[in-house]
């Protein structure tokens, strides 16, 4: 167990839907990320926060959000959702830049 | 810019063969991390080691083993006496050590491990 908590394990959504997708990192970790996993691009990196603020930016649509809250735990939201956005989205948490991640067991998203 | 590149998509073997799994990286940076995982069938991604990139001492952890190679940008891993348990996607993955930058991954390696 990573100690990453993700919720829900599983959401079946419709196209043009909107979904928030919940984090909570490992106890003391004030770094979050959340990556997309897919068959054809593998692991993408899609955005990082720090201890409330962000951080990094990766390969996130516009059409896709995440905050990180006073708690330390983040939400992802994914809005007018497309059949591409199905995939497998984790979480991950590590003490500071460059620590291992310890990532959560994912959320499997299949927009339908 | 950063790149890790597994070549090796799939590799099968049978049970007590040893293996290596591939990685190269591409970097201009002195100083960066790297980093192997697994995610078996059940889709956790599980930390296995970190390097930095001024230690190339090669580690050893049971049957794992790692090799890495400054002077060919390769961070290696070998499975000795492989196990069905073995049975994974392995990662190999890149970090800078700059803020504003995250955790780089190649594609990943599917290792089957035959009785």
């Amino acid at each position: 167990d990573s100690g990453v908590t993700q919720t829900p394990k599983h959401l079946i959504t419709a196209t043009g839907q909107r979904v928030t997708l919940r984090c909570s990192p490992r106890s003391g970790d004030l770094s979050v990320y959340w990556y997309q996993q897919s068959l054809d691009q593998g692991l993408q990196f899609l955005i990082q926060y720090y201890n409330g603020e962000e951080r990094a930016k990766g390969n996130i649509l516009e059409r896709f959000s995440a905050q990180q809250f006073p708690d330390l735990h983040s939400e992802l939201n994914l809005s007018s959702l497309e059949l591409g956005d199905s995939a497998l989205y984790f979480c991950a948490s590590s003490v500071e830049v460059n620590s291992p991640l310890h990532f959560g067991n994912g959320t499997r998203l299949t927009v339908t | 810019a950063q790149k890790v590149t597994q070549a090796q998509t799939e590799i099968s073997v049978v049970e007590k063969e040893d293996v290596t799994l591939d990685c190269v990286y591409e970097t201009r940076d002195t100083t960066y991390y790297l980093f192997w995982y697994k995610q078996p069938p059940s889709g956790e991604l599980v930390f296995l080691i970190r390097r930095n990139s001024f230690d190339e001492q090669n580690e050893i952890s049971g049957r794992y083993s790692w090799n890495f190679q400054k002077s060919t940008s390769s961070f290696n891993f070998t499975i000795t006496a492989s196990q069905v348990v073995d049975s994974a996607v392995y990662f190999c993955a890149l970090s800078l050590n700059q803020a504003g930058t995250a955790l780089i991954f190649g594609k990943g390696t599917t290792l089957s491990v035959s009785s």
